[in-house]
């Protein structure tokens, strides 16, 4: 079945460090790809989705290219801030639609002054 | 409130007993998923519904029951609570009607954390 493999953590970097975040993942058809963010003691927030390969999403300096040919979907961002510390996960759409989705198992980081 | 909510945001229960976990959305989202997170795990799908009284299981659904008379509300039911639940739970909701190729956002609540003892 579908599925979603992400690097493992915690991650933690230094303020104004460089972020990657590994994601890939296994489907059959053309699912969309998603990153989620979740703060310390909330749900999780849509941080940003592509929906086709090639497709770039980007949201709050975070970016993110869908590459089919690679399977691969990482989290990169210029220069992080303290502010975001969280748990971060990549999901795909799941092929049986109804907007179901299947995650990975969530990367946490810590960024330290 | 506008948005999602969930009730309680605590609860610890013992084994045996049954625990409804609420779900509140106020959007009127056709959609609404319950997940368990787990350490490892990331967020696996208990149960959907794509509208009121149209529910299906997901990837996780042994020992859990879902309702949904209106489409404001998706209560969980822990029927005999075990250990193995012990997890934090999130309700979403989404808009609109699926279409193959298409997504709609999934909006979260801020989650149950339930202890069974």
């Amino acid at each position: 079945g579908d599925s979603v493999t992400q690097m493992e953590g915690p991650v933690t970097l230094s303020e104004e460090a460089f972020l990657t975040i590994n994601c890939t993942y296994t489907a059959t058809g053309y699912p969309s790809l998603f990153w989620y963010v979740q703060y310390p003691g909330e749900g999780l927030q849509l941080l940003l989705k592509a929906t086709k390969a090639d497709d770039k999403g980007s949201n709050k300096g975070f970016e993110a290219t869908y590459r089919k040919e690679t399977t691969s979907f990482h989290l990169e961002k210029g220069s992080v801030q303290v502010s975001d510390s969280a748990v971060y996960f990549c999901a795909l759409s799941d092929s049986g639609g109804y907007n179901k989705l299947i995650f990975g198992a969530g990367t946490r980081l810590a960024v330290h002054p | 409130d506008a948005g999602i909510t969930q009730s309680p945001r605590y609860k610890i229960t013992e084994t045996g007993r049954q625990v409804t976990l609420m779900c509140h959305q106020t959007w009127s989202h056709s959609y609404m998923f319950w997940y368990r997170q787990d350490l490892g795990h990331g967020l696996r799908l208990i149960y959907y519904s794509a509208a009121a009284d149209i529910t299906d299981k997901g990837e996780v659904p042994d020992g859990y029951v879902v309702s949904r008379s209106k489409t404001e509300n998706f209560p969980l039911t822990l029927e005999s609570a075990t250990r193995s639940q012990t997890s934090v739970y999130f309700c979403a909701s989404s808009e609109g009607e699926w279409r193959a190729g298409s997504y709609n956002e999934q909006f979260f609540g801020p989650g149950t954390r339930l202890t069974v003892l």
